[in-house]
């Protein structure tokens, strides 16, 4: 069983359309993230949860919008997509807030068109 | 406000032989200090981890890392390089005060056979 999985893993899409990640995680943990990671390799955190609220929103364009429906779950939606958003998303968990054991999930390859 | 430097954004290393791989950090508060793997085309795992107990920590697959106050240095080792060990690895520092982890930019291991 997958720990942290993320939907879809791949996704090609063009300029100015409107796409989803889903994030599901099954550790029972209470904090969930969004990364994402540039085409040199360096992460970046967007958003962190904890307990389905809003505790980190890093410098995101509005265009993103993170939805947690319950502890288990962080989605990520992105409106109006634009060349630079091309990168790999990664959802992560940790058990508690101030952990920085992070749990990753696989990633989703977002390439914008 | 915290940072994470690795110095050497490609090292390679022969089958068997040493792996050092260099983090220093900035941290206005006592650190936790991480090491992460990250294996192609997949999410970070932890490798370690330093939280103000044993300045010499252990971790997963024979690495380790040794805490370095004086140095404000956090490197990573393994005696004896293998095959499975080429991957992408990131340092990470996270102060005591809250839960944001920081990455620094990632060494890729490459070993050669």
């Amino acid at each position: 069983d997958t720990a942290v999985s993320q939907t879809p893993k791949y996704l090609v899409t063009q300029m100015g359309n409107d796409k989803s990640i889903k994030c599901e995680q099954n550790l029972g943990h209470d904090t969930m993230y969004w990364y994402k990671q540039d085409s040199k390799k360096f992460l970046k955190i967007m958003f962190s949860y904890n307990n389905k609220e809003l505790i980190i929103n890093e410098t995101v364009p509005n265009r993103f919008s993170p939805k947690s429906p319950d502890k288990a779950h962080l989605n990520l939606h992105i409106n109006s997509l634009e060349l630079g958003d091309s990168a790999v998303y990664f959802c992560a968990s940790s058990q508690a807030l101030n952990t920085g054991e992070l749990f990753f999930g696989e990633g989703s390859r977002l390439t914008v068109l | 406000a915290q940072s994470v430097t690795q110095l050497g954004s490609h090292v390679s290393v022969s089958e068997g032989a040493l792996v050092l791989l260099r983090c220093n950090y900035s941290s206005s508060v006592p650190p936790y200090l991480f090491w992460y793997v990250q294996y192609p085309n997949q999410g970070l795992q932890l490798l370690l981890k330093y939280t103000s107990a044993a300045t010499l920590v252990k971790g997963i697959n024979g690495f380790e890392a040794e805490f370095k106050k004086s140095e404000t240095s956090f490197h990573l080792t393994k005696p004896s390089a293998h095959m499975s060990d080429a991957a992408e690895y990131f340092c990470a520092v996270k102060g005591n005060a809250g839960n944001m982890l920081t990455f620094g930019g990632g060494t890729r291991l490459m070993v050669k056979p």
